[in-house]
């Protein structure tokens, strides 16, 4: 069974950096053709995409945050992830990890459950 | 303009056909790429529904009803999704997606309402 859990801080104030944690089972990133992505989703807003990474170590962002986000992969842990750079409170959404494939990026076949970051000072 | 352009709203009635469009761009051809339409339901986790390209390039999602399709027109130069059959359950927000410039670019969303 493959499941994603997403993790992190669910309150960060403005300014400071958001490290959050995809943690996932039933696949591993070492495995050709494997990449996780993350995407987020503002209260009552559309989904907007972040990032991805593959098992190949090949790294993607949005083109409108790419200077704020950085991913990574621990694949002995079974663990992607994401950190962004000078929060805001428009950066207020749930962010999602979700699993994808090579050659077939956008299409994202399992999800976590979320987790929704609030920014406030 | 967005990558991708989707009406914020569609009604239809239970057991009737709803039709949602995913419109590209001017200059970037839906001929050339796969959609993907996602369904996400209120207080959900969004759920990947199916990929379109072709006929011959299509791909329906794990456990997904066959009365979720795609389909495209070129003549608007959109990606389309038709759900037949139309439930209450289908009440929801989809949102289509597509691979672009090393980039995924999801649409706006359409919130239906099934009345």
């Amino acid at each position: 069974q493959v499941t994603l859990r997403e993790s992190g801080p669910a309150l960060v104030k403005p300014t400071q950096t958001l490290t959050l944690t995809c943690t996932f089972s039933g696949f591993s990133l070492s495995t050709s053709g494997m990449c996780v992505s993350w995407v987020r989703q503002p209260p009552g807003k559309a989904l907007e995409w972040l990032a991805l990474i593959d098992w190949d170590d090949d790294k993607y962002y949005s083109t409108s945050l790419k200077t704020r986000l950085t991913i990574s992969k621990d694949t002995s842990k079974n663990q992607v992830v994401l950190t962004m750079t000078n929060m805001d409170p428009v950066d207020t959404a749930t962010y999602y990890c979700a699993r994808g494939d090579y050659g077939d990026y956008a299409r994202l076949d399992l999800w976590g459950r979320g987790t929704l970051v609030t920014v406030s000072s | 303009q967005p990558v991708l352009t989707q009406p914020t709203s569609l009604s239809a009635s239970p057991g009737a056909s709803a039709r949602f469009t995913c419109t590209l761009r001017s200059g970037i051809n839906v001929g050339t790429y796969r959609i993907y339409w996602y369904q996400q339901k209120p207080g959900s986790l969004p759920r990947y529904l199916l990929r379109y390209k072709s006929d011959s390039d299509k791909q329906q999602g794990s456990g997904v009803p066959s009365r979720f399709s795609g389909s495209k027109d070129a003549s608007t130069n959109a990606g389309l999704l038709l759900i037949s059959g139309l439930q209450s359950e289908d009440e929801a927000d989809y949102y289509c997606a597509i691979w672009y410039s090393s980039t995924v670019v999801f649409g706006g969303g359409t919130k239906l309402t099934v009345l």
